[in-house]
């Protein structure tokens, strides 16, 4: 059964460029969320989808935005970077109940 | 708001040996879930454990378990017969039941274990 892939694994951008991130969750998977992890503010949640909605969000700027498409697969966009914004960004599935969620191995921010 | 708080940044244990990670945890909740989860240098975070607070009695995975104290708002993590392959970071975890579906993290313990 594959796992949660995140794909970049690696990207840089320059400051005021926009970014991408794509996650595939695990088959069956209806919810997916997004976290952010630096070192000085550690995993912070940016939002949760389920079946194309967006079921929660956390408290980050209007640049940070997301969405899931009718596969489960959702993507996380980042517009107008700030150096800021360089981190680990963690995307999770879960079946949509409460028992845990999988994580994948995360996009590694960059910002220039 | 809920709060999670892990008070030991960086631990050591030699291996084969116990160790014990602390998290106390801030919630009105009354049902709500805790994990600990462990991100090795992989980057990847595992579900190492998941507690139910309406459960009473400890959840147990092999040689992890833990010491969940309700009153104390207090969800520790035992790790046995450490091995060298459980170095990692390791992170505690709440999640409520009132359908917000998002985890408060600690900041996370740095757990290395010694040949």
């Amino acid at each position: 059964k594959a796992g949660v892939t995140q794909t970049p694994r690696y990207l840089i951008k320059t400051r005021g460029q926009q970014v991408t991130l794509s996650c595939s969750p695990i088959s069956g998977h209806r919810s997916v969320s997004w976290y952010q992890q630096t070192p000085g503010q550690g995993l912070q949640f940016l939002f949760e989808y389920f079946s194309e909605t967006q079921r929660n969000k956390g408290n980050f700027p209007g640049r940070f935005s997301g969405r899931q498409f009718s596969n489960s697969r959702s993507e996380m966009n980042v517009s107008t970077l700030e150096l800021g914004d360089s981190a680990l960004y963690l995307c999770a599935s879960s079946p949509g109940n409460d028992y845990g969620y999988t994580f994948g191995s995360g996009t590694r921010l960059t910002v220039v | 708001a809920q709060t999670v708080t892990q008070s030991q940044p960086e631990m050591s244990v030699q291996e084969a040996e116990t160790v014990t990670l602390s998290c106390t945890y801030d919630t009105s909740e009354s049902n709500y879930y805790l994990f600990w989860y462990k991100q090795p240098p992989s980057r990847q975070m595992i579900l190492v454990i998941r507690q139910e607070a309406y459960k009473q009695q400890n959840a147990t995975e092999n040689r992890f378990s833990v010491n969940f104290q309700k009153a104390a708002k207090s969800f520790s993590l035992k790790i046995s017969d450490s091995q060298l392959g459980d170095t990692a970071m390791y992170f505690c975890a709440f999640m409520t039941t009132s359908g917000t579906y998002k985890y408060i993290f600690g900041t996370g313990t740095r757990l290395k274990v010694l040949a």
